[in-house]
């Protein structure tokens, strides 16, 4: 079965410094991959997703992800931290273009220090 | 404006009582979601549909069912609901087979 592993539960980071969230997933096959955010009280939003093609995918809000196949990662990226981008980060994949079970890591909750 | 909406936003109620809570999307999406979602545990998918009158399970479907009668409604149904099935609930709805998931603003049940 396909899961995906987000290994840092919490992170905290100084505003203005750099953040790089991990993701690992395990299958065979390249799946779809996507980055979610949800900020305290709200519900999940799409920061980017990767199908195919370039590597390196730009997303919303200054956020950025590069897909390593031979690492079985999709990191996910941001130069330079706000304080409004505390919110617990989510990891996810779907198998393949035939709807399936959408697979979510289990979070990393990112601290923005002053 | 393009939404996925939930009701109840919040419910308490008693072990057993039967609850539904409604989803509605106005995107004409054909693919609709219900997760749950547990301090720790992430989102765990609980059923999915297609389209209209396919629907699977999920990854934790079990205390749950769901109907798809029409596109833009997907209600999840808790028969007899338990206090294991407190939790945060999210719909969600997308377009495409694999494409992005638009969620709803979750639904917090506790069940005493």
């Amino acid at each position: 079965a396909q899961s995906v592993t987000q290994p840092d539960i919490h992170i905290t980071v100084s505003e203005g410094a750099s953040l790089e969230l991990r993701c690992n997933y395990s299958y065979g096959a390249t799946p779809y991959l996507f980055w979610y955010v949800q900020s305290p009280g709200q519900g999940l939003q799409l920061l980017l997703k990767y199908f195919s093609g370039d590597t390196l995918v730009q997303g919303i809000k200054g956020f950025e992800a590069e897909f390593k196949r031979s690492q079985s990662s999709f990191n996910l990226r941001k130069p330079s931290v706000h304080w409004s981008d505390a919110a617990e980060y989510f990891c996810a994949v779907i198998l393949d273009s035939g709807y399936s079970t959408l697979t979510f890591g289990k979070g990393t909750m990112l601290l923005v220090s002053p | 404006e393009a939404q996925v909406t939930q009701n109840p936003r919040y419910l308490i109620t008693v072990t057993g009582k039967k609850l539904t809570v409604t989803c509605s999307q106005n995107m004409n999406h054909e693919y609709m979601s219900w997760y749950r979602q547990d301090p720790g545990l992430g989102l765990r998918q609980i059923y999915y549909s297609m389209n209209v009158e396919v629907t699977d399970k999920g990854d934790v479907p079990e205390g749950y069912k769901v109907s798809r009668k029409e596109k833009r409604n997907f209600p999840l149904i808790l028969e007899s609901p338990s206090p294991n099935q407190t939790s945060l609930y999210f719909c969600a709805s997308s377009l495409s087979a694999g494409g992005e998931q638009y969620f709803g603003p979750g639904t917090r049940l506790t069940v005493t």
